[in-house]
């Protein structure tokens, strides 16, 4: 159980292009859903959370007009990078928990995004 | 604002050894504190979730303990084989968030 889909595994898009990437928990109802972006040989940095229903919390440094966050039901989440440019070239990781931040979040399998 | 340090950076070993992964935390006030395993360009493969009431966890050959009252935990391989060739990131629960380690690329070779 507790499996969590991204798709596209993979995407290629033009600067200045939007690109959305969805992550969806397959059987379970995730209350709270979390995405992640990881540069080249660095660890994790948490971009923002989100709850059904309600606005996404965005970390300190991360616009919240470029990355838009919906989180429309208990098993689906969408990013959106809008006007994509290469510097937003990374692995985009997305999570689902069934509760609060302190409960065990579960890792979709990420997504790679290059932006030329 | 809580930080979580994970010593060494890399590591590269020769089969069969037995290996300390080392993690800190600034703040003891976590929930949990779980270990994970990437590959390289692949998503995170969860290895133990130790829970902060627990004081280690093992699935086969690996051991995994917390002490939250200094600050660590440590990922103990046994035995260690080619296959466990990865980067290792811990990561630890907060009240609303789960902030990761700087990760341990370690290397088994045959």
């Amino acid at each position: 159980g507790a499996v969590v889909s991204q798709h596209p595994s993979r995407v290629i898009c033009k600067s200045g292009t939007s690109v959305k990437i969805e992550c969806r928990s397959l059987d379970f109802q995730a209350t709270t859903m979390f995405w992640y972006r990881q540069f080249p040989k660095q660890s994790l940095m948490l971009m923002a959370t989100s709850n059904e229903g309600s606005k996404a919390t965005y970390e300190q440094g991360v616009e919240k007009d470029k990355f838009l966050i919906n989180h429309a039901s208990l098993t689906l989440s969408t990013l959106t990078v809008t006007s994509a440019h290469p510097e937003d070239s990374s692995f985009y990781i997305c999570s689902a928990s069934d509760g609060q931040g302190f409960y065990e979040q579960y890792f979709g399998p990420g997504t790679r995004l290059t932006v030329t | 604002k809580q930080e979580v340090t994970q010593i060494p950076a890399a590591l590269s070993v020769p089969e069969g050894e037995n290996l300390v992964l080392n993690c800190s935390f600034t703040d003891s006030a976590i929930y949990n504190l779980q270990w994970f395993r990437q590959d390289p360009g692949k998503g995170l493969t969860s290895l133990l979730l130790i829970q902060s009431s627990q004081r280690e966890q093992t699935s086969g050959r690996l051991n995994a303990s917390l002490d939250k009252s200094s600050g660590r935990s440590t990922l103990y391989i046994a035995a260690s084989q080619p296959g466990d060739s990865a980067t290792y990131l811990c990561a630890a629960y907060g009240t609303d968030k789960l902030i990761f380690g700087t990760g341990t690329r370690l290397q088994v070779f045959p």
